[in-house]
């Protein structure tokens, strides 16, 4: 899997748009970008992936660069439940691995 | 909603006894993972399963053992309890797909069981 670098930790104010990014510049062309998060004492949740197009589903939208070296998750509009650690992964579909979180970013949502 | 569901969410136990943790998921998924989390050390893989009766050895099978007898159920067994096992420990499952409808291969996790050893 490809090595993902991501920022430690990041604030943003209840309401407004978190944008948390991603850079995977070692990514291949089979490799998918996923997006989890772990609430504190909870399991890790999967949000989103994508491959080369931007995706948006009902937690989140995904946007990949054009070359595919990086990407941001945007949660719309933060809430103080999205308080958690967010992980970037990259990895080949369809395969069974395990999964392998790097150190993630801890985002906080304040009020 | 995938639904995988940990038996407990916290358990004591002392050291030497046999414990079990279960995990059981609804989506007919052929893959599930039994993983432990500690602090600075992340995700770490115990036992793998990719079918009934089916195992593999994650990093640290060391002084556990694994059960699947359907494919719902995945157990997680530590013969003999010792305190470096106080952990969270957490079950993942996920579908093998050939198609490109299945080959997301996305881990869906349960809560976690928080297990202490004294």
């Amino acid at each position: 899997d490809a090595k993902t670098t991501q920022p430690p930790s990041m604030d943003c104010a209840e309401g407004r748009a978190a944008n948390l990014p991603c850079n995977h510049s070692t990514i291949s062309g089979n490799e998918y970008v996923y997006w989890y998060r772990q609430i504190h004492s909870q399991g890790p949740q999967y949000i989103i992936h994508g491959l080369k197009n931007n995706e948006t589903n009902e937690m989140a939208s995904l946007i990949i660069t054009e070359d595919r070296k990086s990407s941001t998750l945007i949660l719309p509009h933060a809430t103080l439940r999205d308080t958690a650690v967010y992980y970037c992964i990259v990895r080949v579909a369809g395969s069974a691995r395990q999964l392998t979180f790097g150190s993630g970013t801890q985002l906080t949502v304040l009020p | 909603d995938v639904k995988v569901t940990q038996s407990s969410r916290y358990l004591v136990k002392r050291t030497g006894e046999k414990v079990f943790l279960e995990c059981v998921q609804d989506m007919d998924h052929e893959n599930m993972f039994w993983y432990r989390q500690d602090p600075g050390l992340g995700l770490r893989l115990i036992y793998f399963s990719y079918d009934v009766k089916m195992k593999e050895k994650g990093d640290i099978p060391e002084g556990y053992s694994v059960s699947r007898e359907k494919k719902e159920r995945f157990s997680l067994i530590l013969e003999s309890a010792s305190t470096n096992q106080t952990s969270m420990y957490l079950c993942a499952s996920s579908h093998t797909g050939t198609s490109a409808a299945l080959a997301k291969n996305i881990q869906y996790f349960g809560a976690g069981t928080r297990l202490s050893v004294l």
